[in-house]
């Protein structure tokens, strides 16, 4: 089965520092897309960064960039400066085979809550 | 990227009655899935809401409970049916295509008492 794992339930960081939230996935495909969404107070799951397998290269975006360990099954993200309104839930999701984009089911971990703090 | 209008963002339900969930798409989109949400969890797909035909649902979840319709590529509806406190959840829908990241409704907060 395959499966996304996030160890973090809560994680807590002052304003301006970084952080670096961790997700593990299990599976046998060779071909897969990761991400990490945000799930804000307002409910609204917004994409935050996307990772594909075949790239080795890891991706960025603006404050926030993952750290892609395809032989670890590993997918962590790093939040750098953090802003207060950085303070939500952190889904890390999977996508099984070939890049179908929405065609494609989401495979959720459990979220990390992280709290930006004054 | 398309937006998703939800609705109703949130209600409060007596047990055994029905809701209806309305998301409306701004473009065509391919695909549109439904999911669950429950207090502190992630997100579990419930069903693929497929355009002209029955959705595909996902183990553990029946389309007497969980009717869903999708009369054309912008708009679909999830029913939650014969509610129980149980089913106390946010729903939320997604649709995207082939080439695209899934986009999601702003979610619906059920509260069944």
């Amino acid at each position: 089965a395959q499966t996304v794992t996030q160890s973090q339930p809560e994680m807590s960081v002052q304003e301006a520092e970084t952080v670096t939230l961790s997700c593990t996935y299990d599976t046998s495909e060779n071909n897969y897309y990761l991400f990490w969404y945000k799930q804000p107070p307002s409910r609204q799951m917004i994409l935050v960064i996307r990772q594909e397998a075949y790239k080795q290269q890891n991706a960025t975006e603006n404050r926030f960039s993952v750290n892609f360990q395809k032989a670890a099954k590993s997918f962590s993200l790093k939040i750098s400066d953090s802003q207060l309104g950085d303070t939500a839930m952190y889904f890390c999701a999977f996508v099984p085979g070939g890049y179908g984009g929405a065609t494609n089911k989401l495979i959720f971990g459990t979220g990390t809550l992280l709290a930006v703090q004054p | 990227s398309a937006v998703i209008s939800q609705k109703p963002s949130r209600d409060i339900c007596q047990r055994g009655t029905s809701l209806t969930i309305q998301c409306q798409v701004d473009s065509q989109v391919t695909m549109m899935f439904w999911y669950r949400q429950q207090p502190g969890q992630s997100l579990t797909l419930i069903a693929t809401a497929n355009q002209g035909s029955e959705a595909t649902y996902e183990s553990g979840f029946v389309i007497d409970k969980f009717p869903i319709s999708r009369p054309n590529l912008t708009f679909s509806t999830l029913t939650v049916s014969n509610m129980s406190p149980e089913d106390s959840s946010i729903y939320l829908c997604s649709g995207g295509g082939r080439n695209t990241e899934a986009f999601f409704g702003q979610g619906t907060r059920l509260t069944v008492v």
